[in-house]
């Protein structure tokens, strides 16, 4: 199905231990970003890509690491859990061109539980 | 520091009436403001995206507008139906800077009592 899909959708794990959030989109999306959701702050970039091979941080990227290997997948990592992480994540894409006037499109979260 | 501003946090009317609220973003670094529909359990959808003082758009019973010498966007919803109970998200991008970031305020929850 087309879209933007993550998974797992659900995940417990425990502090210390390395985690992968995988997003996958069907559109060919230039742009794709990792956000978090917490209480209290609005959406806070972790990191994106512009392009296949190409990322940058964004607000949060401590603690996490990114690639993109191919423009359809944008795995996140928690090389060390900590319980700072849990959180919801939510990955987005959106094509490329103009300065970021056009609209993201979001998977439906990865809830993350860090014990 | 840029900050996005969102009022109220949040909102509970009566289906039909007709409601607004208010996001409030740095008017001396605006490029472009985006609105954001996110619904509970499901992911946040795009409604609007503004860049030019005094835009108005709509979608249906959904209209937004912008005022970016004052910095702020005003969302109406009219005659207030429950399906519209939603969290109501603005996102701004700075010209200055990487433009590729948004800066999301905390959105406004409205709920719609049938």
């Amino acid at each position: 199905d087309a879209g933007i899909t993550q998974s797992p959708r659900y995940k417990i794990t425990e502090t210390g231990r390395q985690v992968t959030l995988m997003c996958h989109q069907t559109w060919s999306h230039s742009y794709m970003f990792w956000y978090r959701q917490d209480l209290g702050h609005g959406l806070r970039l972790i990191y994106y890509s512009a392009a296949a091979d190409i990322t940058d941080k964004g607000e949060v990227p401590d603690g996490y690491v990114v690639s993109r290997s191919k423009t359809e997948n944008f795995p996140l990592t928690l090389e060390s859990a900590t319980r700072s992480q849990t959180s919801v994540y939510f990955c987005a894409s959106r094509t490329s061109g103009g300065r970021n006037t056009g609209e993201l499109f979001f998977g439906e979260g990865s809830r993350l539980t860090v014990l | 520091i840029l900050n996005v501003e969102q009022s109220p946090q949040s909102l509970h009317v009566q289906e039909g009436d007709s409601t607004n609220f208010t996001c409030s973003f740095p008017s001396s670094n605006f490029y472009a403001l985006h609105w954001y529909r996110w619904e509970t359990a499901k992911s946040p959808e795009a409604l609007f995206v503004m860049t030019l003082n005094g835009d108005e758009k709509k979608k249906g019973r959904i209209s937004a507008t912008l005022n970016t010498k004052e910095g702020y966007s005003y969302l109406y919803i009219k005659g207030s139906q429950p399906e519209d109970s939603a969290t109501y998200l603005c996102a701004f991008t700075p010209r200055a800077g990487n433009n590729r970031k948004l800066i999301w305020g905390l959105g406004t929850s409205l709920a719609v009592n049938p």
